[in-house]
């Protein structure tokens, strides 16, 4: 597609559920990267994707958050038994991942959730 | 690690005026990238302006220009004939450079702009 994609862009749930948050990066780029932005915060990293590969998952908080992107694409973001402090803006972000990559990356409009 | 400060949880500009936001940021790194984020209500990021460490010369992209400080840590965003559109959140962003890193981004709180008619 033209940009990164995310779904859904609300998200209601109560605690103790799981939810899927899903991105669909810019055509091409191979890098992927989720961030969580918590009210009147900046982002915080979450995991980096180059290709099917997490090549950096240190920024997820603890075992209930795991992020897949199986075929170098498509991402889900996968939170288990959510508590209410999970409730953010969960934003995905692409680039080129390539030598002249510029650095900048290209980010979605989020998936805001929220935990009852 | 590295961290980044942005000082100004609220700024106010009329319309046409110049207003500069602040940030300031910590980290034992020579090589990396420095960035100005834009986000407006729909919540999407969009990138300002980009700066590399190893450059002396500030960036600037029309109305927007950086006085980047190297030595004292500094790197603030000026923005000219300030429009209604410029209304948004405002974060800096530290990245290390390194191919094998990936594009790694440490942001600050974030600085609210809000420009008035």
């Amino acid at each position: 597609g033209a940009g990164v994609s995310q779904t859904p862009s609300n998200k209601v749930t109560e605690k103790g559920k799981y939810v899927e948050l899903r991105c669909d990066p810019i055509s091409g780029h191979t890098a992927l990267y989720w961030y969580r932005q918590s009210l009147g915060q900046g982002p915080e990293f979450l995991i980096y994707f180059q290709g099917t590969g997490a090549a950096d998952d240190s920024g997820l908080p603890n075992d209930r958050f795991f992020a897949v992107r199986p075929e170098g694409s498509v991402s889900t973001l996968k939170i288990q038994r959510t508590e209410r402090g999970d409730s953010a803006v969960y934003l995905c972000a692409s680039s080129p991942g390539l030598a002249g990559d510029t650095g900048e990356l290209f980010f979605g409009e989020g998936s805001r959730l929220t935990v009852l | 690690a590295q961290t980044v400060t942005q000082s100004q949880p609220e700024m106010s500009v009329q319309e046409a005026e110049t207003v500069t936001l602040s940030c300031t940021y910590d980290t034992s790194e020579s090589n990396y990238y420095l960035f100005w984020y834009k986000q407006p209500p729909s919540r999407q990021m969009i990138l300002v302006i980009r700066q590399e460490a190893y450059k002396q010369q500030n960036a600037t992209e029309n109305r927007f220009s950086v006085n980047f400080q190297k030595a004292a840590k500094s790197f603030s965003l000026k923005i000219s004939d300030s429009q209604l559109g410029d209304t948004a959140m405002y974060f800096c962003a530290f990245m290390k450079r390194r191919a094998a890193y990936g594009n790694k981004l440490v942001f600050g709180a974030g600085t609210i702009l809000r420009v008035k008619s």
